[in-house]
């Protein structure tokens, strides 16, 4: 079964540095996609930043980032020159077609602190 | 606005209790999913529906039913509310694909107590 594993439960980071969260999955497919999302403390979940397996290159929006390493299984996200507003749980999510159906699997989550 | 609406947000219920938690969605979207949140477990998928008149069941189905008579709306039930079913529930919607990316939306939540 398609699992996603997030190692790190909490993670702080002093405004303006760098941080990187972990995100390691199993998976048996080729095909799929993985994603971040955000959850600040209002619940919204927000589209952080998607990943195609296929794409060999490493995805960017503008200050976040991902390493993925498809056959390590991992996915990490980076944030550069954190802010304030960064500060909330963050999601690894894989979405492939699990069982007949297409289906969105999350890890445990990485509550994300910024140090002012 | 386009999007995901849930109701309530809110809810406290006694054990033994039963209330519908109701999804709509107006983007046409084929699949709906509830899932729950519980500190420590991420998003567990407790049911899914691939079109209007199916539902399956996902990781987590005991104790909730569901159902999706119209393809606007999936409604998630609890019959005997327990504490453990105390959680924030979340409904998404997506239109399936092969090859190419379709986005999840998501519903704002719902904050279930049950005591």
């Amino acid at each position: 079964a398609q699992t996603v594993t997030q190692s790190q439960p909490e993670m702080s980071v002093q405004e303006a540095e760098t941080v990187t969260l972990s995100c390691t999955y199993d998976t048996s497919e080729s095909d799929y996609y993985l994603f971040w999302y955000k959850q600040p403390p209002s619940r919204q979940m927000i589209l952080v930043i998607r990943q195609e397996a296929y794409k060999q290159q490493n995805a960017t929006e503008n200050r976040f980032s991902v390493n993925f390493q498809k056959a390590a299984k991992s996915f990490s996200l980076k944030i550069s020159d954190s802010q304030l507003g960064d500060a909330a749980m963050y999601f690894c999510a894989y979405r492939g077609w699990i069982q007949g159906a297409q289906k969105l699997v999350f890890g445990q989550g990485t509550r994300l602190t910024i140090n002012p | 606005n386009a999007g995901v609406t849930q109701t309530p947000k809110f809810r406290v219920l006694k054990t033994g209790q039963s209330m519908t938690l109701l999804c709509a969605q107006d983007m046409n979207h084929e699949y709906m999913y509830w899932y729950r949140q519980d500190p420590g477990m991420g998003l567990r998928l407790i049911h899914y529906s691939v079109g209007e008149g199916t539902t399956a069941k996902g990781e987590v189905p005991d104790g909730y039913n569901v159902s999706r008579l119209k393809k606007q709306n999936f409604l998630l039930g609890l019959e005997s509310a327990a504490p453990s079913q105390t959680s924030v529930y979340f409904c998404a919607s997506s239109y399936p694909g092969t090859g190419e990316y379709y986005g999840y939306t998501f519903g704002s939540g719902t904050r279930l107590t049950v005591v």
